[in-house]
């Protein structure tokens, strides 16, 4: 185990419905990120927070809202998602060492819009 | 806009083999460069970082290279086993203030060793 778990680990969504993903890092890490990776193309750096800060924002578009209530915890809130948003996204975390590029990814939840 | 790219995107060897898996970026004013592991279906796992002052990095039967100034990564694999098939993936760290814990992927080589 990595230390990083994600929940649900698949959702099934309607284009009008309203959905969390959640991850959780007991590693003690101050920074976390969300990611998306869609077949066959690399993966997409979405969300960086550092203390809870938001660092970067990867002009993800505004159906995609993170949230960072503190440094273990970091939700994906997903609204009126389309069909491309389908995909696997992962959470990661790391410590403040190594320009933030120690990350530890969870597994991932596995998203499919209909 | 640093680009990293894999090649081959897909590789199947008999066990046994011994495996050359390539990336290459267009920026080599990098702070680091790593090599991921990805099984069906779950997260990554890191195998080797190799810093940019470093020219190579050794984990058991691993060995992965740097060449910044041609841009390019090899990771070595030696006497491939069954288990060694997942989805390798090459990132590399950049240098600017601005980069900070953005990690810069490939689209990574699928392998599958056959028995």
């Amino acid at each position: 185990e990595t230390g990083v778990t994600q929940t649900p680990r698949h959702l099934v969504m309607g284009m009008t419905n309203k959905k969390s993903l959640k991850c959780e890092q007991h590693l003690g890490h101050n920074a976390m990120y969300w990611y998306k990776q869609s077949a066959k193309k690399p993966l997409e750096l979405m969300f960086v927070y550092n203390f809870k800060e938001q660092t970067e924002n990867n002009s993800v578009p505004s159906r995609f809202s993170p949230e960072c209530p503190n440094s273990s915890h970091l939700f994906l809130h997903l609204h009126t998602l389309q069909p491309e948003d389908s995909a696997l996204y992962l959470c990661a975390s790391s410590p403040l060492t190594s320009g933030g590029y120690e990350q530890y990814f969870g597994p991932g939840t596995r998203l499919t819009v209909t | 806009k640093q680009e990293v790219t894999q090649i081959p995107a897909a590789l199947s060897v008999p066990e046994g083999e011994n495996l050359v898996l390539n990336c290459s970026f267009t920026d080599s004013a990098i702070y680091n460069l790593q090599w991921f592991r990805q099984d069906p279906g779950k997260g990554l796992t890191s195998l080797l970082l190799i810093q940019s002052s470093q020219r190579e990095q050794t984990s058991g039967r691993l060995n992965a290279s740097l060449d910044k100034s041609s841009g390019r990564s090899t990771l070595y694999i030696a006497a491939s086993q069954p288990g060694d098939s997942a989805t390798y993936l090459c990132a590399v760290g950049g240098r600017t203030t601005d980069s900070w814990g953005k990690l810069q992927f490939g689209a990574g080589t699928q392998v599958v060793v056959t028995p």
